[in-house]
């Protein structure tokens, strides 16, 4: 069956470090992966796309990486700050559907 | 953020009545969607729809029935509660197919059903 991975247990890191946070999956050929962040007692938030085709993308702060032989997305966060402490899901979309599976998220907690 | 209203907001209801969740837009989206997410489960979708009274199945329908009259609006109902529905419903939207589909998400509806 069809599973995308990620690391239940919090990520704690300190303020000004790089936060990488892991997106697995099996038994998927991925059209695109993205990535989501959610706060609190609110709705997610889109914040980057990659493509199969892809291997990295940028966007400010964030750096996203997509390994299709390993089946692995990692999401960087670089110069953490405690307002990045929050969920972050990634969510697959296979070619066949353009409605993304999304994962369970993974809690990011910044120290300052 | 993305012109999604969702009411009501917080609802508490009994076992065995009907409830009807609201999704409204403003951004003449086409696709609609209604996720519910729970602790252990992340978000998962129970119906979505393609356009104005095309709708369709998610992973988690049963129990739940879903309408959509004009763009701008798409219902979700439970008819007839249980306890296993209480959850956090998300209504999204999104504009395009294909390679490249962004959800955009409602701010939530908290549902218990006691």
């Amino acid at each position: 069956s069809q599973k995308i991975e990620q690391n239940s247990e919090a990520l704690n890191i300190q303020e000004g470090k790089t936060a990488t946070l892991t997106c697995n999956y099996t038994n998927y050929s991925p059209a695109y992966l993205q990535w989501y962040r959610q706060d609190p007692g609110r709705g997610p938030v889109f914040l980057l796309l990659i493509r199969e085709n892809e291997k990295e993308k940028r966007k400010e702060r964030l750096k996203v990486t997509f390994d299709t032989t390993l089946k692995q997305s990692l999401f960087h966060i670089t110069a953490s700050q405690p307002a990045d402490s929050a969920t972050y899901l990634c969510a697959l979309a296979s070619g066949g559907s353009y409605i993304p599976t999304f994962g369970r998220g993974t809690s990011l907690i910044v120290h300052p | 953020d993305a012109g999604i209203t969702q009411s009501p907001r917080h609802k508490v209801t009994e076992t065995g009545t009907p409830v009807t969740l609201r999704c409204h837009q403003t951004e003449n989206h086409r696709y609609m969607y209604w996720y519910r997410q729970d602790p252990g489960h992340g978000l998962r979708l129970i119906h979505y729809s393609y356009g104005v009274k095309d709708t369709d199945k998610g992973e988690v329908s049963d129990g739940y029935s879903v309408s959509r009259s004009k763009t701008e609006d798409f219902l979700l109902t439970l008819e007839s509660a249980t306890s296993s529905q209480t959850s956090v419903y998300f209504c999204a939207i999104s504009d395009r197919q294909g390679s490249g589909n962004t959800i955009y998400f409602g701010e939530g509806s908290w549902l218990t059903v006691v």
